[in-house]
């Protein structure tokens, strides 16, 4: 099974700041990979999917990018909502569709 | 509205089967595949099964494989997990989600995205004695 190797698994940061998560891939995925934001007790949302593309409705501050089997999401500016936990997941070729192990951004 | 509400959740002992269900409504439920994730307390997400949208193709991971079902009756819009000897590390909040797929095509050749665009707000399994 592809493994996914998420980092940091925590990140403290302040509104206005520019941050980004970084996930690898133990082997190719193409740009089979997707960003999921989670709040405290609600469901994941989807933010971006084949590694750079925007789903409807999240706002363009949000970005996803690749480098090889290393993906990042970037937020350009933090505002007061993003602070929550963010899971990359690669879906390529046949499941299981892992998860990577989470970052939680906090406030400074 | 796309909506999925998931049911089914409580406390059970070890060795014990339990049922969950998900209910679709405001999109063709038929048109899509469908998948189980849950998340243990304070955990991360743990992706565990994968159905096709006719029910012909299924997968699970490893953790759950032998002990899980996973199926769907697209006549009543409504995905199942039925679970057998669980166990305490089983408790969870089990969410269903929908899989959307986009067609791409790089240097690499066609192919499909696939990920979990709309997601139920999750049931909660306690297995404990």
């Amino acid at each position: 099974d592809i493994q996914m190797t998420q980092f940091p698994s925590s990140l403290s940061a302040s509104v206005g700041d520019r941050v980004t998560i970084t996930c690898r891939a133990s082997q190719n995925i193409r740009s089979n990979l997707n960003w999921y934001q989670q709040k405290p007790g609600e469901a994941p949302k989807l933010l971006i999917y084949g590694a750079s593309a925007l789903q409807s409705g999240v706002p363009s501050r949000f970005s996803g990018s690749e480098s090889g089997t290393d993906f990042s999401l970037t937020i350009s500016s933090l505002q007061p909502e993003d602070f929550a936990t963010y899971y990359c997941q690669q879906s390529y070729s046949t499941p299981p569709y892992t998860f990577g192990q989470g970052t939680k951004l906090e406030i400074k | 509205q796309e909506q999925l509400v998931e049911s089914g959740g409580g406390l059970v002992k070890p060795g014990r089967s339990l049922r969950l269900s998900c209910a679709a409504s405001g999109f063709i439920f038929s048109d899509y595949y469908m998948t189980w994730i849950r998340q243990a307390p304070g955990k991360g997400l743990e992706w565990i099964s994968y159905i096709s949208s006719s029910g012909s193709a299924i997968y699970y991971a490893d953790s759950v494989k032998g002990r899980f079902t996973i199926s769907r009756d697209n006549a009543k819009n409504s995905l199942y997990l039925q679970m057998n000897s669980l166990r305490a590390d089983d408790t969870a909040v089990y969410f269903c989600a929908r899989g959307e797929r986009s067609f791409y095509y790089d240097s690499s050749g066609a192919d499909y995205f696939y990920y979990m665009d709309v997601w139920g707000k999750g049931t909660t399994v306690t297995v404990s004695s």
